[in-house]
Order: structure tokens, then C-alpha cells, then sequence
């Protein structure tokens, strides 16, 4: 079982609309979490970061909000743009050497005209 | 510097033979990462580097996979034998060293395979 799950698995809304993806995760102990989006056939961009004691990050439209103690995390996209259909994936960090990352299998939006 | 270089691009090579990918880190990028994706699917861990030491291999490592950093610089990833199921994504990835957290992980385009 996947340890960062996230839903929903894929999304269509139309361009100018807003909308939040989910994140939920049971790893541990919690380092971080990040936010990446990755278009198709191209490598995952950064888009936040949050550590345990951060409850809200933004990036221009994107802002990614963290509760740790219910372990949720959501990515909010505000007034979409044709640009933002892509995949993004949840990604937790773990406190220790080594791989530290654990990745959700992301949820693919489709913004349509 | 542009970031995480990978090379090819593309590969497409028939069910038995060997390939190899290259990944140039961002400079003076301690740790680099490599990472396998399937289409819908999220990256999965395959191996790690501080510097020129592998410190860490995942189980889909298997023995037809090695994984080098010579130099503590580029990496190479040579996959012997290769099946249909090793069709995927390679990524890579390189991040500073100073802390476990905070650092942005920078990941390159990704090098894709397709055994026939």
C-alpha cells in the first residue's frame, strides 16, 4: 500500500476555474512535503515545499496548504490556466540518510477551454 | 547551468541488449538520485549517491542494473539485458547536501526506454 495517497486520480475543469487537489500520507517521521508538476513526457518541477510546522505555501496560482496532524495536504490552483494540465504529485520526506522521498501517484489535470 | 541533464532523450532497443543513460547533476550538487516511472505512475526510488558513494539501492535494482558516480559528478545508469518490462521513465535528480530538509530537488527531463 502506497504511503502518500492522492485523489482524485484525474480531473477536467474548465479554464478560469479553481480547484483542489488532495493528499494524504502515513509516512514517517516527517520531514517535508513538496508539491511537484510534471507535464507530459517531462521530468517533476518543484512548486512548494512545507515543513511540519508550516501550515500554508504559495507559488503564484498554486498554494499548498499542510496539516500534520491529520497528515492532509491539498494543492489549490486558483483561476486555471490551458497551462496547468499536467500531473501533480504529492511528495513526503522522511527524516533519515539516504532516500528520504516517497511519492504519490499524482493526480492528472486537464484544464479544457 | 541549466539544471539536470539526462542523455538520450529516447532509447528504443530490443528485448536482450544493454543500454546505458547519462545524468549530468546541477554543479556542486552533492546527492543524485535515480528514479523509475510508468506511465500514471508516480517515480519510484531506484538508487542514491553522496558524492561517488552509492549509499543506498532499491530491491527493483536487480542484478541486470548497475548505477555509477566515478567522479562524485555524472552518473550513469546501464541497464544489461534488457527486458520489456524495464520500459519506463528514468529519472534523474540532484540535490545539495547541507540538511534532510528544505532543499528543492531538482529532477531532469527523464531518459525513456522502450524495449521491443
Amino acid at each position: 500500500k502506497n504511503q502518500v495517497e492522492q485523489s482524485p486520480q484525474s480531473l477536467i475543469i474548465l479554464e478560469g476555474k479553481n480547484c483542489t487537489l488532495q493528499c494524504n500520507y502515513t509516512v514517517s517521521p516527517f520531514s517535508n512535503l513538496r508539491w511537484y508538476k510534471q507535464d507530459t513526457g517531462r521530468g517533476p518541477v518543484s512548486l512548494t515545499i512545507m515543513t511540519f510546522s508550516e501550515n500554508t505555501k504559495s507559488n503564484g496560482r498554486y498554494t499548498a496548504t499542510l496539516d500534520a496532524d491529520t497528515k492532509q495536504s491539498s494543492l489549490h490552483i486558483t483561476a486555471s490556466q490551458l497551462s496547468d494540465s499536467a500531473s501533480y504529485i504529492c511528495v513526503v520526506s522522511v527524516l533519515r540518510a539516504g532516500n528520504m522521498l516517497t511519492f504519490g501517484g499524482g493526480t492528472r489535470l486537464m484544464v479544457k477551454p | 547551468d541549466t539544471g539536470v541533464s539526462q542523455n538520450p532523450r529516447h532509447k528504443i532497443t530490443k528485448r536482450g541488449q544493454n543500454v546505458t543513460f547519462r545524468c549530468d547533476p546541477i554543479s556542486e550538487h552533492n546527492r543524485l538520485y535515480w528514479y523509475r516511472q510508468t506511465l500514471g505512475q508516480g517515480p519510484e526510488f531506484l538508487t542514491y549517491f553522496q558524492n561517488e558513494a552509492q549509499l543506498e539501492k532499491s530491491r527493483l535494482l536487480s542484478d541486470r542494473f548497475s548505477a555509477e558516480r566515478p567522479k562524485g559528478s555524472f552518473s550513469t545508469l546501464e541497464i544489461q539485458r534488457t527486458e520489456q518490462g524495464d520500459s519506463a521513465m528514468y529519472l534523474c535528480a540532484s540535490s545539495p547536501t547541507t540538511d534532510f530538509s528544505g532543499n528543492t530537488i531538482y529532477f531532469g527531463e527523464g531518459s525513456w526506454l522502450t524495449v521491443v
